[in-house]
C-alpha cells in the first residue's frame, strides 16, 4: 500500500470558520509533510513532522496549526483564513533515513477555497 | 542559497517527438534527486529518483534521467512522447544539509499535440 489519503477532497470556508484537513498513511513512514500548492506553481513546504514531532515550520502563519496525533495521522487545523490561502493542500509521507529523508509519497490533496 | 531551476516553463511537442526537460541545482554537496509528474486534476506522482549508483536512472512510463554531477544537472528524457504525457513536471532536490526538506523547481508544463 503506497497510498496517502486526504479528506476532504474539497473544502469551502468563510474567514471566521474553523476547519481541519486530515491525512493518513499506513506505509509505516515516520515523516509527514504539509505543502501548499497554487495553480501552475510547485508545492511549497509548510510543515514537517519526524517521529510525530514538528521538525520544520517554514514560517507559516499561526492561522495554520498542524497536529500529528500518531505515526499514521496528520492534521492541519485552519482558523481565520484569508482568501489568499485558497490553494491545494498536499500531504506527503516518507521513510526517514539517517542524514536525509527518502522518497515522498503525495496524497491527492484538499482543494481549499476561502470566501 | 540552495535552489533548483527548470529552464523550460512550457514545452509543446507533437506525438512521437523526443523530450528533454532540464533541471539544475545550485549545491556542491550530496543530493537526492527526483522527478514528479502531475497530470491534470491529479496528484503528484513519482516518475524516478536518484540517490547513488548508476547516474542513468530509468523510471515509469518510459522516462529516464541522467545525473551529471559536474553540471549539477538531472535532465529528464523520453524518446517518444504520447498525448497522455501532457502534464506538469517538477524536478525536486533534497540537499543533505536540509534533511526533510524537498526543494522543487518551478515546473515545466508539457503539452503533447495528437
Amino acid at each position: 500500500d503506497t497510498e496517502v489519503t486526504q479528506t476532504p477532497k474539497h473544502l469551502v470556508m468563510g474567514m471566521t470558520n474553523k476547519k481541519s484537513l486530515k491525512c493518513e498513511q499506513h506505509m509505516g513512514h515516520r515523516a509527514m509533510y504539509w505543502y501548499k500548492q497554487k495553480a501552475k506553481k510547485p508545492p511549497e513546504l509548510m510543515f514537517v513532522y519526524s517521529y510525530e514531532k514538528l521538525s520544520i515550520n517554514e514560517s507559516v502563519p499561526s492561522r495554520f496549526s498542524p497536529e500529528c496525533p500518531n505515526s499514521s495521522l496528520l492534521n492541519l487545523h485552519l482558523h481565520a483564513l484569508q482568501p489568499e490561502d485558497s490553494a491545494l493542500y498536499l500531504c506527503a509521507s516518507s521513510q526517514v533515513r539517517e542524514g536525509y529523508t527518502d522518497t515522498q509519497y503525495f496524497g491527492p490533496g484538499t482543494r481549499l477555497t476561502v470566501l | 542559497a540552495q535552489s533548483v531551476s527548470q529552464h523550460n516553463h512550457h514545452v509543446i511537442l507533437s506525438e512521437a517527438a523526443s523530450l528533454e526537460l532540464g533541471c539544475n541545482y545550485s549545491y556542491g554537496g550530496t543530493v537526492n534527486l527526483f522527478w514528479y509528474v502531475q497530470y491534470p486534476g491529479q496528484h503528484l506522482q513519482l516518475l524516478l529518483k536518484y540517490f547513488s549508483g548508476d547516474p542513468l536512472v530509468k523510471g515509469i512510463k518510459g522516462f529516464e534521467a541522467e545525473f551529471i554531477k559536474s553540471k549539477f544537472s538531472f535532465n529528464l528524457r523520453k524518446p517518444s512522447v504520447q498525448w497522455s504525457d501532457t502534464a506538469e513536471y517538477f524536478c525536486a532536490v533534497i540537499f543533505n544539509t536540509n534533511a526533510g526538506k524537498s526543494t522543487f523547481g518551478d515546473g515545466t508544463t508539457l503539452t503533447v499535440k495528437p
